[in-house]
């Protein structure tokens, strides 16, 4: 069955460092998408592609993260430097077509952060 | 302010109850989802409906529109059914459609 790969699954860095997460949506689907999930809390959007265009990043701390999906296919969020507030599961997931609230998203495992 | 409220945030439940979890929300809709989310973080789609009553399995999702509340049941839960019920609407913020989440709602089913 296809699904959403991520990794890596755990990634423990230091404050400072910097860390990078990626993922590849189901074949085919245009739409991809990264969360970030703190613990407790559901999942918030931090930048959505339509192929290889940024749709919404307003969400995205951009003094320190970015995102990228140069391809149209497996797409890249990176954190530059860590810090000890961004410890959270990162969530990507996808859809095959423009994502109006009425279709499905899959989602990946997850990505699970911890800055020390 | 929280677009999406759920409850109760934490239930445990004897295996084999009848479980309820409720979303309310202040937005207007064109469909709500129900999503399941394992201990290991990956999140699993349960439902998307906009009016009406779904089924699956044990599972029944139910909304109303004019009331702005949706409710999903379990029936007969077992202790597999462990896991993070997370609602969501979507939002029609910037270029697209967005979901917004609810914190979810922890069930824990017991042996």
């Amino acid at each position: 069955e296809a699904e959403v790969a991520q990794s890596p699954r755990y990634k423990i860095t230091e404050k400072s460092q910097a860390v990078a997460f990626w993922c590849d949506p189901i074949s085919g689907h245009a739409t991809l998408y990264w969360y970030r999930q703190i613990l407790g809390q559901g999942p918030e959007l931090l930048v959505q592609f339509q192929d290889e265009s940024v749709v919404d990043d307003s969400q995205l701390p951009k003094d320190r993260f970015s995102a990228e999906r140069l391809k149209g296919v497996d797409s890249t969020l990176k954190i530059q430097p860590a810090e000890l507030g961004d410890s959270a599961m990162y969530l990507c997931a996808s859809s095959s077509r423009l994502f109006w609230g009425t279709g499905e998203l899959f989602f990946g495992e997850g990505s699970r952060l911890t800055v020390l | 302010k929280n677009e999406v409220e759920q409850s109760p945030q934490n239930l445990t439940a004897q295996e084999g109850e009848f479980i309820t979890i409720n979303c309310s929300y202040s937005v207007g809709i064109s469909a709500l989802h129900w999503l399941q989310q394992h201990p290991g973080g990956g999140i699993v789609s349960l439902f998307m409906l906009s009016s009406g009553k779904k089924k699956h399995g044990r599972l029944i999702a139910t909304i109303n529109i004019q009331e702005k509340h949706s409710s999903l049941h379990i029936t007969a839960s077992h202790p597999r059914d462990s896991a993070v019920y997370i609602c969501a609407v979507p939002y029609y913020g910037g270029s697209q459609g967005n979901l917004i989440f609810g914190k979810g709602t922890k069930l824990s089913v017991k042996p």
